[in-house]
């Protein structure tokens, strides 16, 4: 069963507005890491930002934030102020403690398309 | 710079060759992974690789053989693949044991199978 599922295959955004990407997670472990992951067509993954399930705040990277609700088990990406390079594929990851955290899943994926 | 190296950055190969990735880190990591990414498919995590000691297979075939002879290198030894094994594999480590660790990964090799 996939354990990520990020519901929006493709986004667009104005350049300079904010756009959040969706992401909710399955687990039944009270510890697990959520990971935020950008990927533009050169291939290589870029790690953005991270929460923990036991994080009291929302995570937050210069233009990148996190909305982690965790009844909802929802670790939404929020960007603000999109720019012409935040083009990309964005992933979103979980981290659970099987295999002794060293098992990390991730989502199909959202298309980020930031227009000018 | 990424800091985790994977060559060649492309590869064909026929069903009956045989061929190997290459991976290397040099952040201190103890733990590598292999993915295969393929295109409208999820992330599949193949291999992992905790202080040089396989910890996930997830039912990858045999065609598919991993060794990691140290903390440092990561090979993907491939032997009579299929055409639908086409795909970016990608390298990557991270700290064993470490939630909050993030993966870092390398450029990929986009694998071709004529």
């Amino acid at each position: 069963a996939q354990k990520i599922t990020q519901t929006q295959p493709g986004m667009f955004v104005q350049e300079k507005e904010a756009v959040t990407l969706d992401c909710t997670y399955d687990t039944s472990d009270p510890s697990y890491g959520l990971f935020w992951y950008k990927q533009p067509s050169s291939g290589e993954m870029i790690f953005l930002i991270y929460q923990g399930s036991y994080d009291q705040q929302n995570a937050t990277e210069g233009r990148y934030s996190l909305n982690f609700q965790k009844a909802r088990k929802s670790a939404n990406l929020v960007i603000s102020a999109s720019q012409l390079g935040d083009s990309a594929m964005y992933f979103c990851a979980m981290r659970e403690p099987q295999n002794n955290n060293n098992d990390m899943r991730f989502g199909a994926g959202t298309r980020l398309t930031v227009k000018p | 710079e990424t800091g985790v190296t994977q060559t060649p950055r492309h590869l064909v190969m026929g069903m009956t060759n045989k061929k190997s990735l290459k991976c290397e880190q040099h952040l201190g990591h103890n733990a590598m992974y292999w993915y295969k990414q393929s295109a409208k498919k999820p992330l599949e995590l193949m291999f992992v690789y905790s202080l040089e000691e396989r910890v996930e297979n997830n039912s990858v075939p045999s065609r598919f053989s991993p060794e990691c002879p140290n903390s440092s290198h990561l090979f993907l030894h491939l032997h009579t693949l299929q055409p639908e094994d086409s795909a970016l594999y990608l390298c990557a480590s991270s700290l064993s044991g470490s939630q909050n660790s993030p993966l870092h990964f390398g450029n990929g090799t986009r694998l071709t199978v004529t």
